[in-house]
Protein backbone atom coordinates (compact mmCIF):
# COMPACT_ATOMS: atom_id res chain seq x y z
CA UNK A 1 0.00 0.00 0.00
CA UNK A 2 2.32 2.92 -1.18
CA UNK A 3 -0.15 5.61 -0.36
CA UNK A 4 0.93 9.12 -2.65
CA UNK A 5 4.07 8.98 -3.79
CA UNK A 6 6.20 11.42 -5.01
CA UNK A 7 9.90 11.56 -7.37
CA UNK A 8 12.58 12.63 -7.08
CA UNK A 9 13.08 13.35 -3.32
CA UNK A 10 15.72 15.88 -3.91
CA UNK A 11 16.92 17.75 -7.36
CA UNK A 12 18.85 20.72 -8.40
CA UNK A 13 18.21 22.74 -10.77
CA UNK A 14 20.30 25.13 -12.97
CA UNK A 15 18.18 28.54 -14.05
CA UNK A 16 15.83 27.98 -16.89
CA UNK A 17 16.03 24.49 -17.00
CA UNK A 18 12.93 22.40 -17.07
CA UNK A 19 11.60 19.30 -15.27
CA UNK A 20 8.80 17.34 -14.14
CA UNK A 21 8.02 16.58 -10.63
CA UNK A 22 6.19 12.97 -10.51
CA UNK A 23 2.95 11.78 -8.52
CA UNK A 24 1.78 8.89 -8.14
CA UNK A 25 -1.17 7.61 -5.67
CA UNK A 26 -3.03 3.95 -5.69
CA UNK A 27 -5.95 5.02 -3.76
CA UNK A 28 -7.83 5.44 -6.75
CA UNK A 29 -8.57 9.45 -4.92
CA UNK A 30 -10.08 11.62 -7.46
CA UNK A 31 -8.34 14.69 -6.26
CA UNK A 32 -5.37 15.63 -6.53
CA UNK A 33 -2.82 18.52 -5.24
CA UNK A 34 0.45 20.40 -5.59
CA UNK A 35 1.72 22.70 -2.82
CA UNK A 36 4.78 24.22 -2.36
CA UNK A 37 6.34 25.36 1.15
CA UNK A 38 8.27 27.69 1.97
CA UNK A 39 9.83 29.07 5.49
CA UNK A 40 6.73 31.22 7.11
CA UNK A 41 4.48 30.36 4.14
CA UNK A 42 2.81 27.31 5.32
CA UNK A 43 1.80 25.10 2.37
CA UNK A 44 0.61 26.90 -1.11
CA UNK A 45 -1.46 25.51 -3.22
CA UNK A 46 0.32 25.54 -6.95
CA UNK A 47 -2.99 23.44 -8.87
CA UNK A 48 -5.17 20.89 -8.27
CA UNK A 49 -7.32 18.33 -10.02
CA UNK A 50 -10.73 17.13 -9.01
CA UNK A 51 -10.93 14.04 -11.54
CA UNK A 52 -8.83 12.75 -14.84
CA UNK A 53 -8.69 15.48 -17.26
CA UNK A 54 -9.82 18.33 -14.87
CA UNK A 55 -7.24 20.90 -13.71
CA UNK A 56 -7.30 23.95 -12.01
CA UNK A 57 -4.69 26.79 -11.01
CA UNK A 58 -4.64 27.56 -6.79
CA UNK A 59 -2.96 30.22 -5.16
CA UNK A 60 0.62 30.01 -6.75
CA UNK A 61 0.12 28.69 -10.36
CA UNK A 62 2.88 30.78 -12.31
CA UNK A 63 5.68 29.08 -13.83
CA UNK A 64 4.00 25.67 -13.41
CA UNK A 65 2.10 23.23 -15.18
CA UNK A 66 0.16 20.28 -14.22
CA UNK A 67 -1.69 17.30 -16.30
CA UNK A 68 -4.07 14.51 -15.30
CA UNK A 69 -4.38 12.18 -18.19
CA UNK A 70 -5.13 9.01 -15.21
CA UNK A 71 -6.69 9.14 -12.17
CA UNK A 72 -3.14 7.69 -10.74
CA UNK A 73 -0.99 10.13 -12.23
CA UNK A 74 -0.47 13.99 -11.43
CA UNK A 75 2.72 15.38 -12.45
CA UNK A 76 3.37 18.94 -11.93
CA UNK A 77 6.05 20.69 -14.43
CA UNK A 78 8.37 23.44 -14.33
CA UNK A 79 8.88 25.05 -17.40
CA UNK A 80 11.80 27.53 -17.02
CA UNK A 81 12.69 27.06 -13.47
CA UNK A 82 13.60 30.16 -11.55
CA UNK A 83 15.17 30.55 -7.82
CA UNK A 84 12.26 31.59 -6.49
CA UNK A 85 11.14 28.27 -6.88
CA UNK A 86 13.28 26.62 -4.86
CA UNK A 87 11.30 24.97 -2.45
CA UNK A 88 9.80 21.59 -0.93
CA UNK A 89 6.73 20.00 -3.35
CA UNK A 90 4.52 18.28 -1.77
CA UNK A 91 1.79 16.19 -3.92
CA UNK A 92 -1.86 15.47 -2.16
CA UNK A 93 -4.06 13.36 -3.25
CA UNK A 94 -7.85 12.91 -1.40
CA UNK A 95 -11.36 10.97 -1.66
CA UNK A 96 -12.48 14.37 -2.47
CA UNK A 97 -12.77 18.02 -1.36
CA UNK A 98 -15.93 18.96 0.26
CA UNK A 99 -15.84 16.21 1.99
CA UNK A 100 -14.24 14.87 5.88
CA UNK A 101 -11.49 12.75 4.28
CA UNK A 102 -7.86 14.13 4.65
CA UNK A 103 -5.63 14.83 1.62
CA UNK A 104 -2.86 12.00 2.23
CA UNK A 105 0.61 13.48 1.23
CA UNK A 106 3.85 12.22 -0.29
CA UNK A 107 7.15 12.92 1.44
CA UNK A 108 7.70 15.93 -0.41
CA UNK A 109 10.40 17.50 -3.16
CA UNK A 110 13.46 19.54 -2.38
CA UNK A 111 14.14 21.43 -5.09
CA UNK A 112 16.93 23.89 -5.29
CA UNK A 113 17.32 26.21 -8.12
CA UNK A 114 20.57 27.66 -8.94
CA UNK B 1 -8.32 37.23 3.27
CA UNK B 2 -7.06 34.07 5.11
CA UNK B 3 -9.27 31.37 5.66
CA UNK B 4 -7.57 29.73 8.23
CA UNK B 5 -5.73 32.12 10.43
CA UNK B 6 -2.92 30.13 13.08
CA UNK B 7 -1.61 33.52 14.82
CA UNK B 8 1.53 31.53 16.82
CA UNK B 9 4.41 31.30 14.59
CA UNK B 10 6.53 29.60 17.48
CA UNK B 11 5.69 28.27 20.56
CA UNK B 12 8.58 26.86 22.71
CA UNK B 13 7.50 24.90 26.13
CA UNK B 14 9.50 22.65 28.82
CA UNK B 15 8.31 18.98 28.47
CA UNK B 16 5.52 17.76 30.42
CA UNK B 17 3.94 21.66 30.04
CA UNK B 18 0.82 21.77 28.43
CA UNK B 19 0.30 23.62 25.24
CA UNK B 20 -2.81 24.72 23.18
CA UNK B 21 -1.99 25.67 19.89
CA UNK B 22 -4.39 27.95 18.18
CA UNK B 23 -6.41 27.82 15.14
CA UNK B 24 -9.13 30.21 13.84
CA UNK B 25 -11.08 29.90 10.42
CA UNK B 26 -13.27 31.70 8.36
CA UNK B 27 -15.70 30.04 6.04
CA UNK B 28 -19.98 31.01 4.51
CA UNK B 29 -20.79 27.14 4.21
CA UNK B 30 -22.47 25.48 7.01
CA UNK B 31 -20.81 22.02 6.15
CA UNK B 32 -17.58 22.50 6.37
CA UNK B 33 -14.34 19.93 7.86
CA UNK B 34 -11.71 20.70 10.13
CA UNK B 35 -8.24 18.95 10.04
CA UNK B 36 -4.53 19.30 11.84
CA UNK B 37 -1.55 18.40 10.47
CA UNK B 38 1.78 17.50 11.93
CA UNK B 39 5.16 17.91 10.20
CA UNK B 40 8.08 16.52 12.69
CA UNK B 41 11.37 17.46 11.92
CA UNK B 42 12.00 14.80 9.31
CA UNK B 43 9.50 16.62 7.32
CA UNK B 44 6.34 14.34 6.46
CA UNK B 45 3.13 15.72 6.67
CA UNK B 46 0.97 13.66 9.50
CA UNK B 47 -2.68 13.70 9.26
CA UNK B 48 -4.06 13.98 13.48
CA UNK B 49 -7.94 14.43 13.25
CA UNK B 50 -10.80 15.47 11.41
CA UNK B 51 -13.80 17.59 12.33
CA UNK B 52 -17.20 18.07 10.26
CA UNK B 53 -19.50 21.48 11.17
CA UNK B 54 -22.36 19.48 12.50
CA UNK B 55 -19.93 17.97 15.63
CA UNK B 56 -18.94 20.05 18.08
CA UNK B 57 -17.72 17.56 20.42
CA UNK B 58 -14.84 18.02 21.67
CA UNK B 59 -12.14 15.36 20.80
CA UNK B 60 -9.40 13.26 23.34
CA UNK B 61 -6.81 10.57 21.87
CA UNK B 62 -4.35 10.30 24.10
CA UNK B 63 -2.30 13.32 25.40
CA UNK B 64 -4.25 14.97 22.43
CA UNK B 65 -7.41 17.19 22.48
CA UNK B 66 -9.02 18.90 20.48
CA UNK B 67 -11.69 22.30 20.92
CA UNK B 68 -13.98 23.03 18.43
CA UNK B 69 -16.10 26.09 18.58
CA UNK B 70 -18.44 26.97 16.15
CA UNK B 71 -19.26 30.41 18.22
CA UNK B 72 -15.71 31.54 17.63
CA UNK B 73 -14.93 29.83 14.32
CA UNK B 74 -11.51 28.03 16.15
CA UNK B 75 -10.54 24.72 16.60
CA UNK B 76 -7.56 24.72 18.78
CA UNK B 77 -5.15 21.64 19.81
CA UNK B 78 -4.35 21.11 22.86
CA UNK B 79 -1.02 18.65 24.09
CA UNK B 80 -1.03 17.91 27.45
CA UNK B 81 1.85 16.82 29.40
CA UNK B 82 4.33 17.89 26.09
CA UNK B 83 7.21 15.38 25.08
CA UNK B 84 10.06 16.29 22.71
CA UNK B 85 8.68 13.96 20.34
CA UNK B 86 5.79 16.70 19.69
CA UNK B 87 8.00 18.88 18.51
CA UNK B 88 6.73 19.54 14.65
CA UNK B 89 4.90 22.11 12.51
CA UNK B 90 1.37 21.84 13.46
CA UNK B 91 -1.20 22.94 10.78
CA UNK B 92 -4.85 23.42 10.60
CA UNK B 93 -6.99 23.19 7.77
CA UNK B 94 -10.12 23.48 5.90
CA UNK B 95 -12.31 21.98 3.43
CA UNK B 96 -15.49 23.96 2.58
CA UNK B 97 -18.31 21.53 1.28
CA UNK B 98 -20.51 23.28 -1.19
CA UNK B 99 -18.74 26.13 -2.18
CA UNK B 100 -14.59 24.27 -2.82
CA UNK B 101 -12.39 22.53 -4.72
CA UNK B 102 -9.19 23.58 -2.07
CA UNK B 103 -8.35 22.69 0.68
CA UNK B 104 -7.42 26.11 2.96
CA UNK B 105 -4.41 25.19 4.88
CA UNK B 106 -3.00 28.12 7.23
CA UNK B 107 0.55 28.93 8.07
CA UNK B 108 1.98 26.49 10.93
CA UNK B 109 2.77 26.65 14.45
CA UNK B 110 6.39 25.75 14.68
CA UNK B 111 6.45 23.72 18.39
CA UNK B 112 9.15 23.08 20.03
CA UNK B 113 9.42 20.99 23.30
CA UNK B 114 12.69 21.75 24.83
CA UNK B 115 13.82 18.60 27.19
Amino acid sequence: NAGVTQTPKFQVLKTGQSMTLQCAQDMNHEYMSWYRQDPGMGLRLIHYSVGAGITDQGEVPNGYNVSRSTTEDFPLRLLSAAPSQTSVYFCASSYATGSNQPQHFGDGTRLSIL
Amino acid sequence: AQKVTQAQTEISVVEKEDVTLDCVYETRDTTYYLFWYKQPPSGELVFLIRRNSFDEQNEISGRYSWNFQKSTSSFNFTITASQVVDSAVYFCALSEALTGNQFYFGTGTSLTVIP
